[in-house]
């Protein structure tokens, strides 16, 4: 079946160093969308790219889509300890199937 | 305010114990999910629907069941036949399927 692998599992940073994940998949996408949970939380919608080689920034956050439309990242610029957290992308593969397929997320620490 | 109400928080189910977890939703959102996290992990889908009155299976659907009888509640049952239920439940809601999606708070279902 399709998948969305996204690395890496964990990452840790100290405040103020940069942090990437990035997502992939085998086949050419409809859409990607970018995904926040907080501990303990739930996720929360960041973003969605539609178009080859979009790029989308949200402050410190810059959310890429490949050109072939199978891989995506999200780059935070300067951590802060407000960023800790486990962030998903997740697949879009449109037609008639209804449902995103998520990757396993990334979680972020951010030491002090 | 709109959004997606998930109860109880915390549930604990007995052995051989059938028990339903709630999700609604006042978003006016035609699809709905559920998914299972278990620590450390991705989303991984049970069941969605893309319209009342209809549903299809995700990827680990065994062990549980759902009605969509109403646009705003999608129940998830657990059953006796889940045999390791014990995880963190998460209910979303989106206007049409591949559209972002907003999750309810969740509920920690743990075995007596």
């Amino acid at each position: 079946g399709q998948q969305v692998m996204q690395i890496p599992q964990y990452q840790h940073v100290q405040e103020g160093e940069d942090f990437t994940t990035y997502c992939n998949s085998s086949t050419t996408l409809s859409n990607i969308q970018w995904y926040k949970q907080r501990p303990g939380g739930h996720p929360v919608f960041l973003i969605q790219l539609v178009k080859s080689g979009e790029v989308k920034k949200q402050k410190r956050l810059t959310f890429q889509f490949g050109e072939a439309k199978k891989n995506s990242s999200l780059h935070i610029t300067a951590t802060q300890t407000t960023d800790v957290g486990t962030y998903f992308c997740a697949g879009n593969y449109g037609g008639s199937q209804g449902n995103l397929i998520f990757g396993k997320g990334t979680k972020l620490s951010v030491k002090p | 305010d709109g959004g997606i109400t998930q109860s109880p928080k915390y549930l604990f189910r007995k052995e051989g114990q059938n028990v339903t977890l709630s999700c609604e939703q006042n978003l006016n959102h035609d699809a709905m999910y559920w998914y299972r996290q278990d620590p450390g992990q991705g989303l991984r889908l049970i069941y969605y629907s893309q319209i009342v009155n209809d549903f299809q299976k995700g990827d680990i659907a065994e062990g549980y069941s759902v009605s969509r009888e109403k646009k705003e509640s999608f129940p998830l049952t657990v059953t006796s036949a889940q045999k390791n239920p014990t995880a963190f439940y998460l209910c979303a809601s989106s206007g049409r399927s591949h559209q972002p999606q907003h999750f309810g708070d969740g509920t920690r279902l743990s075995i007596l």
